[in-house]
């Protein structure tokens, strides 16, 4: 069984430009959340999706976005970026009313 | 705020011991607790889970102690092995909130052979 996916796995960006993070999640998952990583620390909460309706936002500035698909795949999109968002993002997907929280390889993205 | 401390930060075990990484959480509405276990270049890999109604869930040679009274839960990892070296991170979530994880800082085990 295919896990979660995202793509791409590593991105290079320069301070100010635009990112968008793609994410797959496990077949018949209809919820997807998206975590940043900052080297050394836990995984910290930006979104939550089920069925394409936002449930969930994290202390993240409005730089940061997100949606959700029809198939429930999801994009993240970060504007301005900045040399602090630099970090591994990470991309979990769950089945409806469940807790359990499977995690994706997550895109490492560098702002430089 | 970090609702989740865990400790120790790094924590060094011979092949064969036990390993202990423990948490501490502050917001009592938290009702489901897992453990995940992260290899670098790595996603988060579930290893093991409880919810406040029982005090001990054992899988192989991984267990968590849960104490409600003391808002604390550990890890014990028993007969460690080299390949157990990895980064682990307990959370913790409340039913209300979905699936909104919050995670402690993590603890960078490493097994000596």
């Amino acid at each position: 069984d295919a896990g979660v996916t995202q793509s791409p796995t590593h991105l290079i960006k320069t301070r100010g430009q635009h990112v968008t993070l793609r994410c797959s999640p496990i077949s018949g998952h209809k919820s997807v959340s998206w975590y940043q990583q900052v080297l050394g620390q836990g995984p910290q909460f930006i979104f939550q999706y089920y069925e394409k309706e936002e449930r969930g936002r994290g202390n993240f500035p409005d730089r940061f976005s997100a949606r959700q698909f029809p198939n429930y795949s999801s994009e993240l999109n970060v504007n301005a970026l900045l040399l602090g968002d630099s970090a591994l993002y990470l991309c979990a997907s769950s089945l409806p009313h469940t807790d359990t929280q499977y995690f994706g390889p997550g895109t490492r993205l560098t702002v430089l | 705020q970090q609702q989740v401390k865990q400790s120790p930060q790094s924590l060094i075990v011979q092949k064969g011991g036990i390993s202990i990484i423990n948490c501490a959480y502050e917001n009592t509405a938290f009702d489901y607790f897992p453990w995940y276990q992260q290899f670098p270049g790595k996603g988060p890999a579930l290893l093991i889970a409880i919810r406040p109604d029982v005090s001990e869930k054992k899988e192989g040679r991984f267990t968590i102690s849960f104490n409600k009274s003391a808002k604390q839960f550990s890890l014990h990892i028993m007969d460690s092995q080299p390949g157990d070296s990895a980064t682990y991170f307990c959370a913790a979530s409340k039913e209300t909130s979905g699936s909104r994880l919050t995670f402690g800082e993590g603890t960078q085990l490493t097994v000596n052979p």
